[in-house]
């Protein structure tokens, strides 16, 4: 079945220090890939996302390439900021154009200090 | 656009007791989705409608669990004579059936609403 592995957390950084979240993911076809952000005490947000291989989701400094070839999905930011603090999650959706619900990864803590 | 949202966000209840969940979606979005969120771990999906057909729901939603959503808007999510092991976030999720858009196909999540059993 399809699923979705992230790295282990906590990651702890300091400020302007430069982040990746390692994504991959196992699924048939070709599979919407996702990342949301949760924080503290709420609901998940959208962070960005790819529908295609090679395409780059970006939003608010991060940034995310969809790489069929190596099936993963990896978390960038240049410079974190405290504000950044929260738990990750990559998630997937097997094709576009269909119902089919989301399967996330256990998600990624990460603590930025000043 | 409000975004989703739940009702009640925080529920403490008695082992036993029967809870029930509201989650009004995004005003056009006519698919609707319900996961489960236990500490330390991704939201696992519980159940889906599309319109007010409950399209497809996983072995997680045992009998004592049902949902609705009787006029294809808002949803409810009831969970009858509640264990310790029902404590957890619960969270709504919608989604358009548009999919020519860049929005289309893309879930939006509401706040949650954190049940505990005591």
């Amino acid at each position: 079945g399809d699923s979705v592995t992230q790295m282990e957390g906590p990651v702890t950084l300091s400020e302007e220090a430069f982040l990746t979240i390692n994504c991959t993911y196992t699924a048939t076809g070709y599979p919407s890939l996702f990342w949301y952000v949760q924080y503290p005490g709420e609901g998940l947000q959208l962070l960005l996302k790819a529908t295609k291989a090679d395409d780059k989701g970006s939003n608010k400094g991060f940034e995310a390439t969809y790489r069929k070839e190596t099936t993963s999905f990896h978390l960038e930011k240049g410079s974190v900021q405290v504000s950044d603090s929260a738990v990750y999650f990559c998630a997937l959706i097997p094709w576009i154009g269909t119902a089919s619900k989301l399967t996330f990864g256990t998600g990624t803590r990460l603590q930025v200090t000043l | 656009d409000t975004g989703v949202s739940q009702d009640p966000r925080h529920k403490i209840t008695k082992r036993g007791q029967n809870v029930t969940f509201r989650c009004d979606p995004i005003s056009e979005h006519n698919r609707l989705y319900w996961y489960r969120q236990t500490l330390g771990q991704g939201p696992e999906f519980l159940t889906y409608f599309q319109n007010e057909a409950q399209l497809e729901k996983s072995r997680l939603l045992s009998d004592r669990f049902s949902a609705e959503r009787p006029k294809g808007s808002f949803s409810t999510l009831e969970i009858q004579r509640t264990e310790q092991g029902d404590s957890a976030m619960y969270l709504c999720a919608s989604s358009s059936r548009i999919t020519t858009t860049l929005s289309g196909n893309t879930i939006y999540f509401g706040e949650g609403s954190w049940l505990t059993v005591v």
